[in-house]
C-alpha cells in the first residue's frame, strides 16, 4: 500500500510557541490531503481537507488563523499550530486520498503535540 | 445529516468470531471503510466494500447492504493483537469520509 509519512512523531512546546507539522506521501501524488485532531478516547475529527494549489476548507469551529495548512505540491502538505496553547494539546494525524485507489485515505503514523 | 452508528465498546475471546455491526446514513455514497486503529497510533486500512455482497481477505471480511444503510466487519480466530478500536467509515458524495467513534474491541484469553 501507499505510504505517508509525517514529521515530527511527538513534539514539546511551550504555550505561545508555533509548531509545524509536515505530512509527505512518499510513493504518490496526493491531489487531497486531510488533517485530523484526536482527543483521548474520542473519534477522528477531520480539521481542514488540503487541496494542492488552493486554500484550505476548514470544518466549522476550525481557526484558520491558528491552524495554518499550506499544500505546496502533489506530496507535501503542512499544518502549522499557531500560539500554541495547552488545550491544543492533541494527537494530529494527516491522510492522504488516493483517487487510482478508490479514493482510499492513507494515514500518517501521527504527532503528538503537548503545550505546557 | 451524517451519522454513523456502532457499539461503543465489544467483548470477545481469543480464537473466536466476532461481528461488528455498522449503519450509517450519508449524502451520496462512494464506498465503506473500515480501519482499524491500536491506541495512540493512526488508523490502518482494513477493507472497502462499494457493491453489495461480502468481501472476504484472510482473518478479516467486511459485508455491505447499501439500500439497509449496512455494513459489518467479522473477524475469525480472534489474537490478542487484534484489541482495538474499529471504525466503519462510509464515503459521501464528495469523497469525504465520515467518521464515528468507532468500536473497541477487547479480546481476552
Amino acid at each position: 500500500g501507499a505510504v505517508v509519512s509525517q514529521h515530527p512523531s511527538r513534539v514539546i512546546c511551550k504555550s505561545g510557541t508555533s509548531v509545524k507539522i509536515e505530512c509527505r506521501s512518499l510513493d504518490f501524488q496526493a491531489t487531497t490531503m486531510f488533517w485530523y485532531r484526536q482527543f483521548p478516547k474520542q473519534s477522528l475529527m477531520l480539521m481542514a481537507t488540503s487541496n494542492e494549489g488552493s486554500k484550505a476548507t476548514y470544518e466549522q469551529g476550525v481557526e484558520k488563523d491558528k491552524f495554518l495548512i499550506n499544500h505546496a505540491s502533489l506530496t507535501l502538505s503542512t499544518l502549522t499550530v499557531t500560539s500554541a496553547h495547552p488545550e491544543d494539546s492533541s494527537f494530529y494525524i494527516c491522510s492522504a486520498r488516493w483517487a487510482a485507489e478508490n479514493n482510499e485515505q492513507f494515514f500518517g503514523p501521527g504527532t503528538r503535540l503537548t503545550v505546557l | 445529516g451524517q451519522n454513523i452508528d456502532q457499539p461503543t465498546e465489544m467483548t470477545a475471546t481469543e480464537g473466536a468470531i466476532v461481528q461488528i455491526n455498522c449503519t450509517y446514513q450519508t449524502s451520496g455514497f462512494n464506498g465503506l471503510f473500515w480501519y482499524q486503529q491500536h491506541a495512540g497510533e493512526a488508523p490502518t486500512f482494513l477493507s472497502y466494500n462499494v457493491l453489495d455482497g461480502l468481501e472476504e481477505k484472510g482473518r478479516f471480511s467486511s459485508f455491505l447492504s447499501r439500500s439497509k444503510g449496512y455494513s459489518y466487519l467479522l473477524l475469525k480466530e480472534l489474537q490478542m493483537k487484534d484489541s482495538a478500536s474499529y471504525l466503519c467509515a462510509p464515503m459521501d458524495s464528495n469523497y469525504q469520509l465520515i467518521w464515528g467513534a468507532g468500536t473497541k474491541l477487547i479480546i481476552k484469553p
